[in-house]
């Protein structure tokens, strides 16, 4: 039940736009969305928690369909120090505990 | 603030031998604990979850086991490594109370020859 991540790898130059899209085929509770840079941890962008929610981190922003079971990441006038691998991680209850399964994730790299 | 801290930071070890990772959260109370294994170029694959002292509970099936001896600290162990073992190793926690966000530590990066 892992979530399905398009596309797999998108290489964009400085300042160009992208969405990387999630999609799960469970009912989900909330989706999480991380980066990770090459040999780092993933480190947290954001979470969204409501169906249609949308939030945004400075130029990032991502928005949460629930009923779709659809998440999509939005970066808007990439940087340079966007590029990394981006994974969504779809959330649910299961045996009473929140539990997190990640996609396998969305390399990006941004050129100048 | 919270802190996430795993050791070692890389370890090569050979096949048939035993391991032991460590993984420590400060600054915080009765965490949800995780442990995930990364491969190259790959996802992140859920291997132990805990929700408290002695509480385990096991995502995969393989040679590997975990453990909780205080609330705030988790092993990853091992008897006999793989080949397969080989990957990054990631310790996270997230808030019992709030639940949502998984916070990760550093890693470590194993290799198995």
């Amino acid at each position: 039940q892992q979530p399905v991540q398009s596309p797999q790898a998108v290489i964009l130059r400085e300042g160009e736009d992208a969405v990387i899209n999630c999609s799960s085929s469970k009912a989900l509770y909330s989706v999480h969305w991380y980066r990770q840079k090459h040999g780092e941890a993933p480190v947290f962008l954001m979470i969204l928690l409501k169906g249609g929610e949308q939030k945004g981190h400075e130029k990032i922003s991502a928005s949460f369909n629930e009923k779709k079971q659809q998440s999509s990441l939005y970066l808007t006038a990439s940087q340079l120090s966007y590029s990394g691998t981006y994974f969504c991680g779809t959330a649910f209850f299961s045996g009473g505990y929140q539990k997190v399964t990640f996609g396998t994730g969305t390399k990006l790299q941004v050129i100048p | 603030s919270q802190t996430i801290h795993q050791w070692p930071a890389t370890l090569v070890q050979p096949v048939g031998s035993p391991l032991s990772l460590e993984c420590t959260v400060e600054g915080t109370s009765n965490p949800n604990l995780y442990w995930y294994r990364q491969a190259a170029g790959r996802g992140l694959q859920l291997l132990f979850y805990s929700v408290g002292i002695g509480q385990i509970s096991s995502e995969v099936p393989q040679n590997l086991s975990a453990s909780r001896p205080q609330d705030r600290q988790f092993i990853l162990s091992s008897k006999k490594l793989l080949l397969s073992d080989s990957g990054f190793y990631l310790c996270a926690w997230s808030d019992q109370v709030e639940g949502e966000t998984q916070y990760f530590g550093p890693g470590t990066r194993l290799l198995v020859l």
